[in-house]
Order: structure tokens, then sequence, then C-alpha cells
């Protein structure tokens, strides 16, 4: 079947503007994570949403940062007055979410560069 | 806190020559490792995992890798690349933390392959 799908693939927005990038999981799928690779910091963990459980919020760098997921299914990162350090691949990623062995299935990300 | 160690930022190797790449982990119990492969403009794939059992693990694509207890170490190889081998490898540990099991990665090592 599909892969997990993000979009867009690529977003350039100006300093201060707002983006939302978009996570489609694979179908079933009940844990999500978002990712973000960056030069400096490397790739690491942002949010985790497991069925209608809360969010593990505990890897977003700031307040500017938030994510929701509607009906256990797509997920929507939003990052308010985007500054340039914000530039980096995010990249979302889902699993069956059976313990800590499960594979987790990463999307292609989206590449946001800050201006 | 764990941690995940590749020493080696970029590594450059003949087609048809051997490969290892080095990864070390920080953790009092045995974590869950994986090897996940970036190939340029990609998401992350899985290579292989580990979390029990028999200590040299096969993977995808002819890759193997070696827990070793005794040196904290995950070590991924393959006896022979291919051109298509260049990527990124990307080491990775799970430490379930209730329920969130998020990916902590190594930051990396670049695989050239010359001709």
């Amino acid at each position: 079947g599909a892969g997990v799908s993000q979009s867009p693939s690529n977003k350039v927005t100006e300093k201060g503007k707002d983006v939302e990038l978009r996570c489609d999981p694979i179908s079933g799928h009940t844990a999500l994570y978002w990712y973000r690779q960056s030069l400096g910091q490397g790739l690491e963990f942002l949010i985790y949403f497991q069925g209608n459980s809360a969010p593990d919020k505990s890897g977003l760098p700031s307040d500017r940062f938030s994510a929701e997921r509607t009906g256990g299914s797509v997920s929507t990162l939003t990052i308010q007055r985007t500054q340039q350090e914000d530039s980096a691949v995010y990249l979302c990623a889902s699993s069956t979410q059976r313990g800590p062995q499960e594979t987790q299935y990463f999307g292609p990300g989206t590449r946001l560069l800050v201006l | 806190a764990q941690s995940v160690t590749q020493p080696d930022i970029h590594i450059t190797v003949s087609e048809g020559a051997s490969l290892e790449l080095r990864c070390n982990y920080s953790y009092g119990a045995t974590p869950y490792l994986f090897w996940y492969v970036q190939s340029p403009g990609q998401g992350l794939q899985l290579l292989l995992k580990y979390f029990s059992g028999d200590t040299l693990v096969q993977g995808i694509k002819g890759f193997e890798a070696e827990f070793k207890r005794s040196q904290s170490s995950f070590n991924l190889r393959k006896p022979s690349v291919h051109w298509s081998d260049a990527a990124e490898y990307f080491c990775a540990v799970v430490i379930s933390n209730f329920g969130n099991e998020k990916l902590t990665f190594g930051t990396g090592t670049r695989l050239t392959i010359i001709p």
C-alpha cells in the first residue's frame, strides 16, 4: 500500500510568516512522529501522537511550534512567526505502535527554507 | 541520558570493497537498535534492527549488523559495496518511555563510493 506522504515537498517562506506542514501516515498506523533534520542539530524528535492520547510535545523547540492530529490520521505541524533557524527538513513517521521494536516508516520530508 | 555516537562523519570506499560503519550507544540496559539509510532527497529507510536474540542481524540490500554488548556497539557491515549504496547512514536507538518510542539518532555517516 501507500507509504507516508508529506506536503508540500518544499516550502520557502519569509521570516515572520506562519507555515503548515502536512503528514498522511500509513493507513492503520496509530503512532505518528514528527522529526526535524537540520545542519546544526542533526535528526531530532519533535512530537509524538498515539491514538487519542495526549501528544508528547517534549521535543518541540519553542511555543511557536504546534501540531495536531485529526481523526487519528492526518497530522499538521504549524510553525508560527517563522525564524531563519527553523529552516530544516521536517520528517514524519508512522508505526503500528505495538512496541519499541516496531519499525517507524518515514515520509520524504518537507524542506523548509525561511528567508 | 541515552545517546548514540557515530564516530565517522564521512567514509569513502571503492566499489566492491567491504564496508563497516561504526555505532556506539550509551544505555544501561539493552536498547532497541536500528540502522536507517537516507539517499539524496529521500526519506529514511530501515536497513535492519535488533532488539533480542541472535546478535548478528541481517537486513536489506545485503547489509548486516552485529550487536556487541561488551563494546556497546552495533556496527553495520557489507561485504561488497555497490555504487548505489552511496547515501547517509544513521544509527538510532529506542528507549521506550511511557509509550513514546521515539528514535534517538546518531549524527550520521556519509558514504561515498568511488569507482
